[in-house]
C-alpha cells in the first residue's frame, strides 16, 4: 500500500537557519504530493503541493521538489523564523488507488528559537 | 480562518457518556471527512461523505457513528468510548471527492481535543 516516511523530530533550529525536512514515499500509482502545516492549537493547513515529477511547490519561503527518481519530496526553507514553529506533515494522494485518500507521514515538530 | 469550524474544541467524557462532535464548512464543498490524530501516529482517515452519502468507513468501531444531514454539516456521535479513543478529531472538506485539480484540496478544521476518562 501507499506510505509516507518523514524524518523523526523534533527539529530545533535558531532563527535564520536553513531547514530541511526529509520525506520519501511509496505509491502504487502516480501520486500528487503535499506538505501540510499544523500550528499549535489549529488544524492542518495546506502549505504547498506538486502534482508531477520535477514540479516545485512553493509558499511562504518554503519549497519542495517532486523527485520521482528518488521518490522524495523534501521540504526546505532558507531562513526560518520563530513563527514557523509548527508540526509539518508530508502527504500524498495516489492516482492508482482511492484518489481522494490522503496518506500522511507521522509529522515533524519544528521549534525555532530566537 | 479556513472556513471549516468544529465544536466543541475540547471535550472530556466518561466511558459511559454519549456526546457528539460537530463540523460545519462554509466553503460550498461537496465532500467531508473525519480524521483521528493520535500522538506519534499518522493521521487516520475514519469516514468520508460525498453529497451526504457515506463513501468510506475505514474499519471504524461502531462506538463512533457519523451523520451527514447535508453537505455543510458533519457530526460524529460518540458512545461507550475507551480511553484509547482519546485523540484530536479533525474534520475536513473538499470541493470534489476525487482529487483531479488543485481546487480539490482538503481544508481542515481546528479539531476537537477529546479525552476519555
Amino acid at each position: 500500500g501507499d506510505s509516507v516516511t518523514q524524518m523523526e523530530g523534533p527539529v530545533t533550529l535558531s532563527e535564520e537557519a536553513f531547514l530541511t525536512i526529509n520525506c520519501t514515499y511509496t505509491a502504487t500509482g502516480y501520486p500528487s504530493l503535499f506538505w501540510y502545516v499544523q500550528y499549535p492549537g489549529e488544524g492542518l493547513q495546506l502549505l504547498l503541493k506538486a502534482t508531477k515529477a520535477d514540479d516545485k511547490g512553493s509558499n511562504k519561503g518554503f519549497e519542495a521538489t517532486y523527485r520521482k527518481e528518488t521518490t522524495s519530496f523534501h521540504l526546505e526553507k532558507g531562513s526560518v523564523q520563530v513563527s514557523d514553529s509548527a508540526v509539518y506533515f508530508c502527504a500524498l494522494i495516489d492516482s492508482g488507488g482511492s484518489n481522494y485518500k490522503l496518506t500522511f507521514g507521522k509529522g515533524t515538530l519544528l521549534t525555532v528559537n530566537p | 480562518e479556513t472556513g471549516v469550524t468544529q465544536t466543541p474544541r475540547h471535550l472530556v467524557m466518561g466511558m459511559t457518556n454519549k456526546k457528539s462532535l460537530k463540523c460545519e464548512q462554509h466553503l460550498g464543498h461537496n465532500a467531508m471527512y473525519w480524521y483521528k490524530q493520535s500522538a506519534k501516529k499518522p493521521l487516520e482517515l475514519m469516514f468520508v461523505y460525498n453529497f451526504k452519502e457515506q463513501t468510506e468507513n475505514n474499519s471504524v468501531p461502531s462506538r463512533f457513528s457519523p451523520e451527514c444531514p447535508n453537505s455543510s454539516h458533519l457530526f460524529l456521535h460518540l458512545h461507550t468510548l475507551q480511553p484509547e479513543d482519546s485523540a484530536l478529531y479533525l474534520c475536513a472538506s473538499s470541493q470534489n471527492l476525487a482529487y483531479t485539480s488543485s481546487t480539490d484540496t482538503q481544508y481542515f478544521g481546528p479539531g476537537t481535543r477529546l479525552t476519555v476518562l
